[in-house]
């Protein structure tokens, strides 16, 4: 079946450091990817997708770009302030139903 | 923000009862979900609608049941509640294309 692996966290930067969070997937056909953010009591907010291979999706200076060949969608920004802190989670969806699969969640911690 | 609302938004209640919980939208969009958060999982799938009296099983069904009467209300009800149900849920809607919105959350704490 479908699955989503993203490193695992805690993980702790500095602002104005550069952040990155690997993922990647196994699904089969040409999925839909995405990057959900989760800030602290809140429910779950699309930051970026990308539904064809070689997309690159961004919001807010977070990039990830569509890998089919190697079946990744890392996230990437290259200054992080304290306000980023909060829990990613990268997913994918495909077929009709648009049912989402999700990774574990990776929380990032960014201190002043 | 789809205009999703989840009721209870907070919930203490002891094993072996019933317990429902709600999702409300203003957005007459088609499908909705129902998904548990835990900690090293990520959000899994428990049900999801895809019209009114339409529901499916998602990856982690067992012990839940949903009801779907009307396009704005998807009720997730748990018949018998057990402690490894203890967890915070999540409902999401989604128009028909890929994208899904998410409500604010219930979390349920069974005793």
């Amino acid at each position: 079946g479908d699955s989503v692996t993203q490193m695992e966290g805690p993980v702790t930067l500095s602002e104005e450091a550069f952040l990155t969070i690997n993922c990647t997937y196994t699904a089969t056909g040409y999925p839909s990817l995405f990057w959900y953010v989760q800030y602290p009591g809140e429910g779950l907010q699309l930051l970026l997708k990308a539904t064809k291979a070689d997309d690159k999706g961004s919001n807010k200076g977070f990039e990830a770009t569509y890998r089919k060949e190697t079946t990744s969608f890392h996230l990437e920004k290259g200054s992080v302030q304290v306000s980023d802190s909060a829990v990613y989670f990268c997913a994918l969806s495909r077929g009709n139903d648009y049912k989402l699969s999700f990774g574990a969640g990776t929380t990032v911690t960014v201190r002043a | 923000d789809a205009g999703i609302t989840q009721s209870p938004r907070h919930k203490v209640t002891e094993t072996g009862t019933p317990v429902t919980l709600r999702c409300h939208q203003t957005e007459n969009h088609r499908y909705m979900y129902w998904y548990r958060q835990d900690p090293g999982h990520g959000l899994r799938l428990i049900h999801y609608s895809y019209g009114v009296k339409d529901t499916d099983k998602g990856e982690v069904s067992d012990g839940y049941s949903v009801s779907r009467s009307k396009t704005e209300d998807f009720l997730l009800t748990l018949e018998s509640a057990t402690s490894s149900q203890t967890s915070v849920y999540f409902c999401a809607t989604r128009p028909d294309q890929s994208l899904q919105f998410f409500g604010p959350g219930t979390r349920l704490t069974v005793l």
